[in-house]
């Protein structure tokens, strides 16, 4: 399949091991956080979300963090397994202002 | 259920050349994105549809690219004439709330 991105960061995680990617925001007013994962070929797909009046949401082996005194989130992966293998891209909004997205960051999973 | 479909899934024109993307979303979504994601990057946001009615158009190059969504439901996505930087995936996604679903894409690519 075609690739998403040739040139994005890339984080190289052994098969079990714990993910962590990480993302800067741009905009302090955004309220509404995302966190989508982009196989190649296909449409980026929804992961997990939080709201700026939370700092932390746990979903399936997923967990968001948000640092909101440093426009920080991060996106951390319990147990990554070969499927996690995809690029990863943040987005952020404020209200009903269009979705922004990160740079993205490519995990590799090594089998 | 089933997913945002697109077609095509890719297409090859020369520049000045016309082309055109067809979507239809999910059953039932009232709103309609169309994206562009250039190699490397994250989406980025040209229109979203309520229903029939444009919400945002304010990053659409409406000296070349047009929309519509006449009925409220599929969407087609015009660009005439294509420039060489016209050359990335353009996602549709759809969403009944904040969640938003993507299509696979299709590829373009302009020489």
């Amino acid at each position: 399949g075609e690739s998403v991105g040739l040139h994005l960061p890339t984080l190289s995680v052994q098969e079990g091991d714990n993910s962590i990617i990480n993302c800067a925001y741009s905009n302090s007013a955004s309220d509404y956080f995302i966190w989508y994962k982009q196989e190649s070929g296909k449409g980026p797909q929804f992961i997990i979300d939080i709201r700026s009046n939370m700092d932390k949401r746990q979903g399936q082996r997923v967990t968001v963090l948000l640092n909101k005194t440093v426009k920080h989130l991060s996106l951390q992966i319990a147990a990554t397994q070969p499927g996690d293998s995809a690029v990863y891209f943040c987005a952020e909004n404020r209200g009903n202002t269009p979705l922004v997205f990160g740079k993205g960051t490519r995990l590799s999973v090594i089998a | 259920e089933a997913g945002v479909a697109q077609s095509p899934r890719y297409k090859i024109i020369e520049k000045r050349q016309s082309v055109a993307f067809w979507c239809n979303p999910i059953s039932g979504h009232a709103t309609l994105y169309w994206y562009q994601q250039i190699l490397g990057q994250g989406p980025k946001l040209l229109i979203q549809f309520q229903n029939n009615g444009v919400v945002d158009d304010s990053q659409l190059p409406k000296d070349r690219f047009s929309a519509e969504r006449l009925k409220g439901v599929d969407s087609t996505l015009k660009i005439q004439p294509a420039k060489l930087e016209d050359s990335a995936v353009y996602l549709c996604a759809s969403s009944s709330n904040y969640e938003q679903y993507f299509g696979p894409g299709t590829r373009l690519t302009v020489t």
